[in-house]
Order: structure tokens, then C-alpha cells, then sequence
């Protein structure tokens, strides 16, 4: 079945600090793949995603690659804040399976001055 | 303003006392679905809709009853509510199985 891993937490990073949260894949097909993150208190929402192969998803200064080769799709930023400090979660989308996403189990970041 | 609504967001309830947790979408989406949030799990899919009257079981439902009614409703129903079901639960729709998914804000339940 579809499994997502991502690298344990809590990350703890000085503001301006780089930023690599790694999440890997097991799936059939050619998923979709998605970060969401969850600020404190709030539900999860869509920080980027990626479709097919290749594909480089970008928001708010974050970044992240498709890579089919290594079935990976990790989290970058090059500079983080104080407000970045939220959950980020890694998941993915397969095809055939209708509104499921297969979770990872969520990286805690926190970001000091 | 495009929005998924959860109600109540914070529930403390006792063994066995039935209750249900509404979910609302304001967006036309055709899938709406149902996740508990455990620490170390992750987000684990309890029930999905593809459509109004369609519903099927996500990887954990035991425990669990939906009914989707209605295109924007789609209410978790805890008939007899056990400790386990201890969770924070989020209601989420999307336009279709592989596409982003909008979620509520969340509720607490505590079942004593």
C-alpha cells in the first residue's frame, strides 16, 4: 500500500537558518504529492504540491521537487522566520484512490531568534 | 469566503453517549472526508464521499457512522463513544480524489 515517511521532529532552527525537512514514498502509479502545514491551533492548509515527475511546487519561500528516481519530495526553504514555526506535513495522492491522501506523520518545526 | 466549518471544536464527552460532529462546506466540492490526528500517526482517513448518497470506509472507521445527505453536510457520527476515540478530528472536501484538500479548523474530543 502507499506510505509517506518523513524525518522525525521537533526540528529546532535560529531564524535565517536553512531549512530541509526530507519525506519519501511508497506508491503505485504516479501520486501527487502535497505539504500541508498546520500553524498552532488551526487546521492543516495547502502550502505547495506537485503532479507529475520533475515537477517543482513553490510557496512563501518554500520549495520542493518531485523526484521519481528516489521517490522523495523534501521540504526546502533558505531562510526560515519565527512565523514559519508550525507542523508540516507530507502527503501524497494516488491514482484509482478517490479523495485520500496517505499522510506522513508530521515534522514539528520551531524557529528561535 | 471559500471555508469548511466544524462544529463543535472542543467536546468532552463520557463512554457511550452518542454524538455527532457537523462538517460544512461552502464550495461545491463534490468529496468531503473525515481524519483523526494522533500524535506519532499522523492524519488517518476515517470515511470519504465521492457524492451525495456515496460514502466508503478510509483506513480506520470502526467506531464511526457518516451520512452525506446533502452536497455541503457531511456529519461524523459517534453512536457509542469509547476512550480510543480520544482525537482530534478534521473534516476536509476537495473538487476530486487527486486534488488539494481544504480543511476544517479541527475538534478536540475527550471521551472520559
Amino acid at each position: 500500500g502507499n506510505s509517506v515517511t518523513q524525518m522525525e521532529g521537533p526540528v529546532t532552527l535560529s531564524e535565517e537558518a536553512f531549512l530541509t525537512i526530507n519525506c519519501t514514498y511508497t506508491a503505485t502509479g504516479y501520486p501527487s504529492l502535497f505539504w500541508y502545514v498546520q500553524y498552532p491551533g488551526e487546521g492543516l492548509q495547502l502550502l505547495l504540491k506537485a503532479t507529475k515527475a520533475d515537477d517543482k511546487g513553490s510557496n512563501k519561500g518554500f520549495e520542493a521537487t518531485y523526484r521519481k528516481e528516489t521517490t522523495s519530495f523534501h521540504l526546502e526553504k533558505g531562510s526560515v522566520q519565527v512565523s514559519d514555526s508550525a507542523v508540516y506535513f507530507c502527503a501524497l495522492s494516488s491514482t484509482g484512490t478517490a479523495s485520500k491522501l496517505t499522510f506522513g506523520t508530521g515534522t514539528r518545526l520551531q524557529v528561535t531568534l | 469566503e471559500a471555508q469548511v466549518t466544524q462544529n463543535p471544536r472542543y467536546l468532552i464527552t463520557v463512554t457511550g453517549k452518542k454524538l455527532t460532529v457537523t462538517c460544512s462546506q461552502n464550495m461545491n466540492h463534490e468529496y468531503m472526508s473525515w481524519y483523526r490526528q494522533d500524535p506519532g500517526l499522523g492524519l488517518r482517513q476515517i470515511y470519504y464521499s465521492m457524492n451525495v448518497e456515496v460514502t466508503d470506509k478510509g483506513d480506520v472507521p470502526e467506531g464511526y457512522k457518516v451520512s452525506r445527505k446533502e452536497k455541503r453536510n457531511f456529519p461524523l457520527i459517534l453512536e457509542s463513544p469509547s476512550p480510543n476515540q480520544t482525537s482530534l478530528y478534521f473534516c476536509a472536501s476537495s473538487t476530486g480524489g487527486r486534488e488539494t484538500q481544504y480543511f476544517g479548523p479541527g475538534t478536540r474530543l475527550l471521551v472520559l
